[in-house]
């Protein structure tokens, strides 16, 4: 079955670390976002690309980055520079343009130890 | 960006009543998609729908584009209906704006 897999579920970072969530969609879309959830609140953009080799911003991009080298790919870093990266992050695909929705993966809860 | 305002934020029902979800937003958009978050996380789209009206079983939504809302009915509530419901606009078909959400109990 097509669908949004992503890796891992759980994740627990130090201090000054910098860790990788991973996603992965076979759903052929262009497009693939980043998005972070923090309790009770609604989701916010931290990425998107429409295209291999091509992401843009969203509206809470510090402390983050992203590489789309393969179309099914598109990996999150949190770095160090991210004070408070404690969230449950969820990674969407779409085919990029008006009349098609967004798929989201399971999510990956990130935590500071 | 685009201001999306849902109501009202929480909601608690007795097994079988019905429900009445809105989705207020501040500017003309192509999309619009309803989501449900169960309580492990998971985001299930419902509808999309950036004009005219829908259904799924005892799920409906109506879209009002030119007035800039959205609702979503949900008749005979079940407890597992419980959960967050989102509505999430965006202008275009590559950026979506998400509300904060109606967190909606249903209690046996």
């Amino acid at each position: 079955d097509g669908g949004i897999t992503q890796s891992p579920k759980y994740l627990f970072r130090k201090e000054g670390q910098n860790v990788t969530l991973s996603c992965e969609q076979n759903l052929n879309h262009d497009a693939m976002y980043w998005y972070r959830q923090d309790p009770g609140q609604g989701l916010r953009l931290i990425y998107y690309s429409q295209i291999v080799n091509d992401f843009q911003k969203g509206d809470i991009a510090e402390g983050y980055s992203v590489s789309r080298e393969k179309k099914e790919s598109f990996p999150l870093t949190v770095t160090s520079a991210q004070k408070n990266p404690t969230a449950f992050y969820l990674c969407a695909s779409s085919i990029p343009r008006d009349g098609q929705p967004q798929h989201f993966g399971d999510g990956t809860r990130l935590s500071i130890l | 960006g685009i201001q999306v305002e849902q109501s009202p934020p929480d909601l608690i029902l007795q097994e079988g009543a019905n429900s009445t979800l809105r989705c207020n937003f501040s500017d003309s958009v192509n999309n619009l998609q309803w989501f449900h978050q169960n309580p492990w996380g998971q985001l299930i789209n419902l509808f999309y729908i950036p004009s005219g009206t829908k259904q799924n079983g005892r799920l409906s939504a109506t879209t009002v584009a030119t007035e800039r809302y959205s609702l979503l009915y949900i008749s005979s509530s079940q407890t597992t209906d419980s959960g967050v419901y989102f509505c999430a606009v965006g202008p275009t078909g590559n950026q979506f704006y998400f509300g904060t959400g109606t967190s909606l109990t249903v209690i046996p």
